[in-house]
């Protein structure tokens, strides 16, 4: 069973800093990886997928590395603002076959003005 | 629509009333997921759809729920003879499989509370 675990659960950052967010998997044997954000009392939203073939994604001042032997990602968000406070979650598919996600718990960020 | 939409986005229940919440996906979307979210918890994977069949119904934790799907669009989560413990957000998400990507793509969510 896949079990996808993101450290920290929580971090605070003073508005500016550069901010790293963890993702590790048990089984490196993915389809793909997607990174996700939640507003409170809101949805997710999709911010980056990186497909198994890949090393990174990046979009604006996001980007995710994959490293599938280690089983790791990472999501960088560069020059954080206080609209970056959310929780961000990520989520790994097995296979082409297999459509269930399996889901960190989530990293909550806070960035103070 | 644009994306997908859920309704009621708030529902409050009396323990053993029967709720539906609706999903509507993005259009031409075949893939269809719900998924739920209790407090401090994760994300749960309930029931998928692929087309108006669901191949995998393992996420569902017990009888009192069911799902459907018509037309390859909509979808109804059903949730019968409701307990304290279904109180979470309800999330459904949309997937274009024709271009399988994989990505997916949510909704709002429901928030159910039961009283």
């Amino acid at each position: 069973k896949q079990e996808v675990t993101q450290i920290p659960a929580a971090l605070s950052v003073p508005e500016g800093e550069n901010l790293v967010l963890n993702c590790s998997f048990t089984d490196s044997a993915i389809y793909n990886l997607q990174w996700f954000r939640q507003d409170p009392g809101k949805g997710l939203t999709s911010l980056l997928l990186i497909q198994s073939s890949q090393r990174e994604q990046t979009s604006g001042r996001l980007n995710a590395s994959l490293d599938k032997s280690s089983g790791r990602s990472t999501l960088y968000i560069a020059a954080s603002q206080p609209g970056d406070s959310a929780t961000y979650l990520c989520a790994v598919r097995l296979s082409s076959n297999d459509y269930k996600l399996s889901f960190g718990a989530g990293t909550t960020v806070t960035v103070r003005a | 629509g644009a994306g997908v939409s859920q309704s009621p986005s708030n529902k409050v229940t009396e323990k053993g009333k029967d709720v539906e919440l609706r999903c509507d996906p993005i259009s031409g979307h075949t893939a269809l997921y719900w998924y739920r979210q209790s407090l401090g918890q994760g994300l749960e994977f309930l029931i998928y759809f692929q087309g108006n069949s669901a191949p995998d119904k393992s996420g569902l934790p017990s009888d009192r729920f069911s799902a459907e799907r018509t037309g390859g669009s909509v979808s109804t989560l059903t949730i019968q003879r409701t307990q304290q413990e279904d109180s979470a957000v309800y999330l459904c998400a949309s997937s274009p499989v024709r271009r399988n990507t994989g990505e997916l793509f949510f909704g709002e969510g429901s928030r159910l509370t039961v009283l």
